[in-house]
């Protein structure tokens, strides 16, 4: 079956640095995003990958691994503003729908403390 | 960057009652809509799939007569929840995506719609 696995819960201080995993089972690949999610509004674009290999845009980071369905999202000098919850997607090439959809994680929820 | 605007923010219904969210482009066309539902603390679960002057594909699971998705228009796409009961209550999103599929697409949401059926 497709599945995405991603941390429930995370806590960081402000100031350090948090790193959100997630590894996933799907037919196809043609993409992982990550996305941002603050309490009842909608997710936010942050990062796409689909080779293998760290993209770094400003304060977040995402990196790839397709060998082994794995990705993960950096986050640096954390911010209070950062509190919120991060979900993890990918596009699975194999759905029988030409439409590409995502597949997604349940989300990771990431607690800042000052 | 592309807006995609979503109405109302919020919604409270008598259980019976029908509910119409609208979610529209504003400075794209929108070939494809997405609609999603989320509970609290659960992740996106996307309901349909709507090309714009075709019929909406539903996922397994999603009454097609109860969640009447109407896309007549490059920039405009409807979720309508008829005879909505209290189980209907949730977190209702729009998203698109503007023409065929770029290799590095992105989806454009909608702001969401809060439904609570009473």
């Amino acid at each position: 079956g497709q599945n995405i696995d991603q941390p429930t819960e995370m806590t960081a201080t402000e100031g350090a640095i948090v790193q959100i995993n997630c590894t996933y089972q799907t037919s196809g690949f043609n993409g992982l995003f990550w996305y941002q999610q603050h309490a009842g509004e909608a997710p936010t674009f942050l990062s796409y990958n689909v080779l293998d290999g760290l993209e770094e845009k400003g304060r977040f980071s995402s990196f790839l691994s397709r060998s082994k369905g794995y990705s993960y999202l950096l986050l640096k000098e954390l911010q209070m503003k950062d509190s919120a919850s991060y979900l993890c997607a990918v596009r699975d090439s194999g759905h029988v729908d030409s439409n590409y959809q995502l597949i997604w994680g349940a989300g990771t929820k990431l607690i800042i403390k000052p | 960057g592309a807006v995609v605007s979503q109405h109302p923010s919020w919604v409270i219904c008598k259980s019976g009652t029908s509910v119409k969210i609208e979610c529209r482009s504003l400075d794209f066309q929108a070939t494809t809509m997405f609609w999603y539902r989320q509970f609290p603390k659960q992740s996106l679960m996307l309901m349909a799939t709507s090309n714009e002057g075709s019929k909406a594909t539903y996922e397994q699971g999603v009454e097609k007569d109860k969640f009447l998705i109407n896309h007549a228009s490059l920039t405009l796409s409807t979720l309508t929840v008829t005879s909505a009961h209290p189980e209907d209550s949730s977190f209702y999103i729009c998203s698109a995506r503007a023409g065929i599929g770029g290799f590095n697409e992105k989806l454009f949401f909608g702001s969401g719609t809060q439904l609570s059926v009473l």
